[in-house]
């Protein structure tokens, strides 16, 4: 099935430093969203996005939504140990009830 | 706490086998959709229902079925089980008035197929 690309498709990195990863895609989205998965749970909803070069934050977190809206863009600021998890992107796109998840970046964070 | 649930959290199954998964919702939520989360891979749509009928399936063969009930619960069945199966299989419910974001996962059943 279709994916997104995302990456890096995995990182460490020390706590206190900040994460940038991104989601790219063939095809143009009306919606991104960013989602955080921990081992045995499902997505967790962190942004959402609806305009094209939109930036929202969501405290330590900020997301923006690509120009061309084939892509988007997360950062993560002064990491802490509980952001560890899978990230995923997903796109949607207008009209559509079908959300195309990305294939996920895996962070770590080094206390 | 996303108020969706699902049972049961594992299952294992034998090649050629059916199963059956069931999902809760919260109250009043009249959207289910589900996903199929292969290992190291983001969740892929199955299907959605609204208001029981089946409105919108992504690419997966006939043999995934589903159903939604008015209680707000649905079930996703699969028959002649392939070793290929075996994944984390996750419902999400919303609101269909909502906007489409708030869109609510349970904490998935791992089917195991052997």
């Amino acid at each position: 099935g279709q994916q997104l690309n995302q990456n890096p498709q995995s990182m460490f990195i020390q706590e206190g430093e900040d994460v940038s990863m991104n989601c790219t895609s063939s095809s143009i989205f009306n919606t991104w969203l960013w989602y955080k998965q921990d081992p045995g749970e499902g997505p967790v909803l962190l942004i959402a996005l609806y305009k094209a070069g939109e930036l929202t934050s969501n405290g330590r977190l900020t997301a923006q939504f690509g120009i061309t809206r084939k892509d988007s863009f997360l950062n993560i600021s002064a990491s802490i140990p509980s952001d560890v998890g899978i990230y995923f992107c997903a796109g949607l796109s207008g009209g559509t009830y079908k959300y195309i998840f990305g294939t996920g970046t895996r962070l770590k964070v080094l206390a | 706490e996303t108020g969706v649930t699902q049972s049961p959290t594992h299952l294992i199954k034998t090649r050629g086998q059916q199963v059956t998964l069931r999902c809760s919702s919260q109250s009043g939520h009249n959207t289910v959709s589900w996903y199929q989360q292969a290992l190291g891979q983001g969740p892929q749509f199955i299907f959605q229902y609204y208001r029981e009928e089946e409105n919108g399936r992504g690419n997966f063969p006939p043999r995934f079925s589903g159903l939604q009930f008015p209680n707000y619960s649905s079930e996703l069945n699969v028959n002649a089980l392939e070793l290929d199966d075996s994944a984390l299989y996750l419902c999400a419910s919303r609101i269909e008035q909502e906007s489409t974001d708030t869109q609510y996962f349970g904490p998935g059943t791992r089917l195991t197929v052997l």
